[in-house]
């Protein structure tokens, strides 16, 4: 049964970069159906894709977030990972991982999330 | 890039039917499928239906989607209310960008 599970630092100052890895358990990330993604919420608000990569490391990004956004990937661990640069209060949310379903660009399954406050 | 539409909140009382609706704001609600998210208070979310209108294995047959091309909107009905369907329900479609909904907050009252 594949599952994913976020991890990082809880607390990020404002300026600073914000920074999560996502294991994935259960099957091999190396997958050609796949690609893996991030999706965030702030707290009490919806849903915000914030971008998704493959294996080999193609990346699609959220246009509204491109500017401060990377998200890479190690085959060797099965895991891949979250950049958020210059972090403001707005940045808050909890940050959740999926497999990104291609074509139909579908989320599925999801880790349990990790809440990533920006304070200083 | 486009945006999807839902009502803020929705509710209805236990063992009646209830339709979520999720409007695309340009381009063909039929050129891309369309996904629904269930997500509790304090959980992750899960799919209830996937392609516009399947459902993954586990997901009661009381959960059901469809797309309308009159109104370039998608639709999720429950029949049969339960408590425990009481969530927030995100639909999610793309093009070259992966798009949530805003969600809708279900009461079952």
């Amino acid at each position: 049964q594949l599952q994913l599970q976020e991890s990082g630092p809880g607390l990020v100052k404002p300026s600073e970069t914000l920074s999560l890895t996502c294991t994935v358990s259960g099957d091999s990330i190396s997958s050609s159906s796949y690609y893996w993604a991030w999706v965030r919420q702030p707290p009490g608000k919806g849903l915000e894709w914030i971008g998704s990569i493959d294996y080999s490391g193609s990346t699609d990004y959220n246009p509204s977030l491109k500017s401060r956004v990377s998200i890479s990937v190690d085959k060797s661990r099965n895991q891949f990972s979250l950049k958020l640069s210059s972090v403001t209060a707005a940045d808050t949310a909890v940050y959740y991982c999926a497999r990104d379903y291609v074509p139909i660009n579908w989320f599925d399954p999801w880790g349990q999330g990790t809440l990533v406050t920006v304070s200083s | 890039n486009f945006m999807l539409t839902q009502p803020h909140s929705v509710s209805e009382s236990p063992g009646k039917t209830v339709t979520i609706s999720c409007t695309r704001s340009s381009g063909s609600i039929a050129s891309n499928f369309v996904q629904w998210y269930q997500q509790r208070p304090g959980s992750s979310p899960t799919t209830v239906i996937y392609e516009n209108y399947q459902r993954p294995s586990g997901v009661p047959d009381r959960f059901s989607g469809s797309i309308d091309g009159s109104s370039n909107s998608a639709s999720l009905t429950i029949s049969g209310l339960k408590t425990e369907d009481e969530a927030d329900y995100y639909c999610q479609s793309y093009d070259s960008s992966r798009v949530f909904g805003g969600g809708t907050k279900l009461t079952v009252l």
